[in-house]
């Protein structure tokens, strides 16, 4: 069973436009939802992140937005840029146990076109 | 400073054969987490050490893996024999500290392995 459901699985977006991907998890005990940047041949590196008391969070061009009751958030990319081709990955972390590791999504392939 | 590195950064090897992937953690970090992505699929947590200490190993497939993390510092992840199904990119991610605040894990470039 997969804890965190992500979509779209890829995305073509014009260069200017805005990028919406969306997130949905099961587990209401999940701390911290991280989101992922990652470029071909490189690892994913750590995006922007949000803890479950707040409902936004914005960093420069990105921002994520947060529904607690809906368990859904979903990263907002405005004025997307071909440099912001890459895949995301959304996540989800469960502190206080012995790991705090990370349930990932699935992965969206965004493709921002010039 | 430093990022984390892996090694070999592809391997394609049969079935039945073994497979030895490397990861050099960035320096001071004690945490180092191993994950796998199957094409096209989530990336997956495999295990999780504290210095040489296997913290979480829940997400390892089966008894064919085997990590170790000789003193603290690098990890190897052993696939023997390997099988079909092994294929996939391995992550290795290291952070320092298991505080909420303080444990970005970073992640190296990961290893594609594949099992023909």
């Amino acid at each position: 069973q997969q804890q965190v459901k992500q979509s779209p699985q890829s995305l073509i977006v014009q260069k200017g436009g805005i990028s919406i991907i969306n997130c949905a998890y099961e587990n209401t005990a999940f701390d911290y939802f991280p989101w992922y940047q990652q470029f071909p041949g490189k690892g994913p590196a750590l995006l922007i992140a949000i803890r479950p008391d707040v409902s936004e969070k914005k960093e420069g061009r990105f921002t994520i937005s947060f529904n607690k009751s809906a368990k859904q958030f979903s990263l907002h990319i405005m004025d997307s840029q071909p440099g912001d081709s890459a895949t995301y990955f959304c996540a989800a972390v469960l502190f206080g146990g012995a790991t705090n590791k990370l349930i990932f999504g699935t992965g969206t392939l965004l493709a921002v076109q010039p | 400073e430093a990022g984390v590195t892996q090694f070999p950064s592809h391997s394609v090897i049969e079935k039945g054969q073994t497979v030895t992937l490397r990861c050099d953690p960035i320096s001071g970090h004690d945490n180092l987490y191993w994950y796998r992505r199957v094409m096209g699929k989530e990336i997956k947590f495999l295990l999780h050490f504290v210095k040489e200490s296997k913290q979480d190993e829940s997400g390892m497939p089966n008894n064919r893996f085997l990590a170790e993390r000789t003193g603290g510092t690098y990890s190897t992840l052993k696939v023997q024999p390997a099988e079909l199904e092994d294929s996939g990119v391995y992550f290795c991610a290291s952070s320092q500290d298991r505080d909420m605040d303080a444990d970005t894990q970073y992640f190296g470039p990961g290893t594609r392995l594949t099992v023909l």
